[in-house]
């Protein structure tokens, strides 16, 4: 079975661009999460979906930044237009409870 | 302000060995707890986990511990291996909540051949 999985892996970006990310959640889990770990710090939870449904969008930082989720099936963020202080690494969790448990690896933004 | 903390950044511990690593908290609303170990440049996977209606769960060489009145968890791995060496989370949640996760800020654990 497939996991999280998150696109690109990396991406460098210059001030005021427009950046998407990806992530595929593993089938049939309803539940997808963002996260965001900025310079080493504590991983910080941005956004929760139920299906296409956004159930919380709390941790968002900003209207720079837009999730969707078409169909309930992969979600994809947005970020515009970015800002240095939006490095970092961008991380993407599914489960079918409601207890996030299964990570992608990550997508590593760094914004010049 | 930070609800979950780590207070030790590090810890290098011999092979074989006993690794202790902890975790306070502050809310009370938590009632759901989990490890995540992370290697470089791979997401976070979740090793353990606790409910608050026990203090202790246990799955092979890991065993977490809760301690509800002094708000504190604890993970211990015996015996530690090499491959253990990794960052580790602790997470807390609120299962009543939307089931979002508040990450501590990690610690780097070295088992040292």
């Amino acid at each position: 079975e497939a996991g999280v999985t998150q696109f690109p892996s990396h991406s460098v970006i210059e001030k005021g661009q427009t950046v998407t990310l990806r992530c595929d959640p593993i089938s049939g889990h309803d539940n997808l999460y963002w996260y965001r770990r900025v310079m080493g710090k504590e991983i910080k939870f941005l956004l929760h979906f139920v299906k296409e449904s956004k159930q919380d969008e709390s941790g968002m930082p900003n209207n720079r930044f837009l999730a969707e989720r078409t169909g309930g099936t992969y979600s994809t963020l947005k970020v515009q237009p970015a800002e240095l202080e939006d490095s970092g690494v961008y991380f993407c969790a599914s489960s079918q409870d409601r207890v996030a448990a299964f990570f992608g690896q990550g997508t590593r933004l760094t914004v010049v | 302000d930070q609800q979950v903390k780590q207070n030790s950044p590090s810890l290098s511990v011999q092979e074989g060995r006993i690794s202790i690593l902890n975790c306070d908290y502050t809310n009370s609303m938590f009632d759901y707890f989990l490890w995540y170990k992370k290697y470089p440049a791979e997401g976070p996977t979740f090793l353990i986990s606790i409910s608050s209606i026990k203090d202790k769960n246990e799955d092979g060489r890991f065993t977490v511990f809760l301690n509800k009145s002094a708000k504190h968890l604890s993970l211990h791995i015996v015996p530690s291996q090499p491959g253990d060496s990794a960052v580790y989370f602790c997470a807390a949640s609120e299962t009543s909540n939307t089931g979002k996760l508040i990450f501590g800020q990690g610690t780097t654990l070295q088992v040292k051949p």
